[in-house]
């Protein structure tokens, strides 16, 4: 079976600018979730999606966004990027088997803002 | 903001010795989970143990939990070159989010 896989994997974007990025879960799996890694903050949780529904939010600015297709494919979206947004963003799908989180996380999309 | 603290926050060790990580959590968990991380890549899940259970064995892993004192540990035994990475505990909180400490940088000599 796949693993979970991130589009692309390096990006490099000026200030100001808008960025998307993909994540395609484990097959099966319907929970996709984002985190930040930064090596000030380090792991932070930016949010989680379900059945194209977000459940659960992180705190993060608005101009961090997500949606889930049908598919259970994922994007993140950010707008007007800041230097501080530089980042390794990982993803991680879930089978969501009832009291068990294991959580199957892709190599990451690392950003860098300019 | 990091719920939990892990310490130390960099072992350095030599191949076949131990390697003991500890981490401290702050709010009540459904279960507490650790990671393996290296060099920058995604995250690999090592071993998950339950709020109900206090240890738990995986291979040359060893997770301890303590849910009085709040804090777990993570012990590897007869360590080799390949464990060189770094370690993160993370606590469930519910809803698909994981809270992770800071993680704990090992590095083995050979």
């Amino acid at each position: 079976k796949a693993g979970v896989t991130q589009t692309p994997r390096y990006l490099i974007k000026t200030r100001g600018q808008q960025v998307t990025l993909s994540c395609s879960p484990i097959s099966g799996h319907r929970s996709v979730s984002w985190y930040q890694q930064t090596p000030g903050q380090g792991l932070q949780f930016l949010f989680e999606y379900f059945s194209e529904t977000q459940r659960n939010k992180g705190n993060f600015p608005g101009r961090f966004s997500g949606r889930q297709f049908s598919n259970s494919r994922s994007e993140m979206n950010v707008s007007t990027l800041e230097l501080g947004d530089s980042a390794l963003y990982l993803c991680a799908s879930s089978l969501e088997v009832a009291g068990f989180n294991e959580q199957f996380f892709g190599p990451g999309t690392r950003l860098t803002v300019l | 903001s990091q719920q939990g603290e892990e310490d130390p926050q960099a072992l350095s060790i030599q191949e076949g010795e131990n390697a003991t990580m500890n981490c401290s959590y702050k709010t009540s968990i459904n279960n507490l989970q650790w990671y393996r991380q290296n060099s920058g890549r995604g995250l690999v899940h090592l071993i998950l143990i339950r709020s109900n259970e206090r240890e738990k064995h995986s291979g040359r892993l060893r997770v301890t939990l303590d849910t009085s004192k709040k804090s777990s540990s993570l012990l590897i035994t007869a360590s080799r070159a390949a464990d060189t990475a770094s370690y993160f505990c993370a606590t469930d909180q519910g809803a698909q989010k994981l809270v992770f400490g800071q993680g704990t940088r090992l590095t083995i000599n050979p």
